[in-house]
């Protein structure tokens, strides 16, 4: 199975400013043929189911905000948040669909600081 | 709107049974892969089982492997989960989630439903 790390598994970031958090993957997930990598990243507030904020490693759900944004390739992805917004206290997730069991990272935790 | 409302959950002894059903709106549900992820309490996500849309696959995680079978009723627009020998690990919120793209079963999910608890205990 793809193990998936992501880091750190908490961080508190002022409101306006930047978060980022990574994520790992114990193989590659960029599919050559395609050239896309498998990876999603989800968001999961108190409470509330996960929910996909981008695919394809950088491609943006729609409706979700442009302050999120995805990058990386291969074994190595950030997600970062441009503007940290009181609505994005959340526990982040990344996950890759290149190969089953589709596998998730630990989490991490974004707070206020 | 495209929506999930799982429903089933409870409180089971171990060694016991439980069926959880999720009933799709919103979209055509026979054109997805559709799956169950369970989330231990305040732990992280994990991908339990998935169908094809026509049925004709399934896959699961090895710790569910013999015990949980997921099925499907296109006519109905449902899914199911039927959990049979379920052990205190199990004890988890399942979701049902749609596959977006998905690779021979590896999706990325979206929706999601608000989820089932199913607590195992004595």
């Amino acid at each position: 199975d793809i193990v998936m790390t992501q880091s750190p598994d908490s961080l508190a970031v002022s409101l306006g400013e930047r978060a980022t958090i990574n994520c790992k993957s114990s193989q590659s997930v960029l599919y050559t043929s395609t050239n896309k990598n498998y990876l999603a990243w989800y968001q999961q507030k108190p409470g509330q189911p996960p929910k996909v904020l981008i695919y394809w490693a950088s491609t943006r759900e729609s409706g979700v905000p442009d302050r999120f944004s995805g990058s990386g390739s291969g074994t190595d992805f950030t997600l970062t948040i441009s503007s940290l917004q009181a609505e994005d206290v959340a526990v982040y997730y990344c996950q890759q669909y290149y190969t089953t069991p589709p596998t998730f990272g630990q989490g991490t935790k974004v707070e206020i600081k | 709107e495209e929506q999930l409302v799982e429903s089933g959950g409870g409180l089971v002894q171990p060694g016991g049974s439980l069926r959880l059903s999720c009933a799709a709106s919103g979209f055509t549900f026979s054109r997805y892969w559709m799956s169950w992820v369970r989330q231990a309490p305040g732990k992280g996500l994990e991908w339990v089982a998935n169908i094809k849309q026509d049925g004709s696959e399934k896959d699961y995680v090895d710790s569910v492997k013999g015990r949980f079978t997921i099925s499907r009723d296109n006519a109905k627009n449902s899914l199911y989960l039927q959990m049979n020998s379920l052990r205190a690990e199990d004890t988890a919120v399942y979701y049902c989630a749609r596959g977006g793209y998905c690779t021979g079963g590896a999706c990325y999910f979206d929706p999601w439903g608000q989820g089932t608890l199913v607590t195992v205990s004595s």
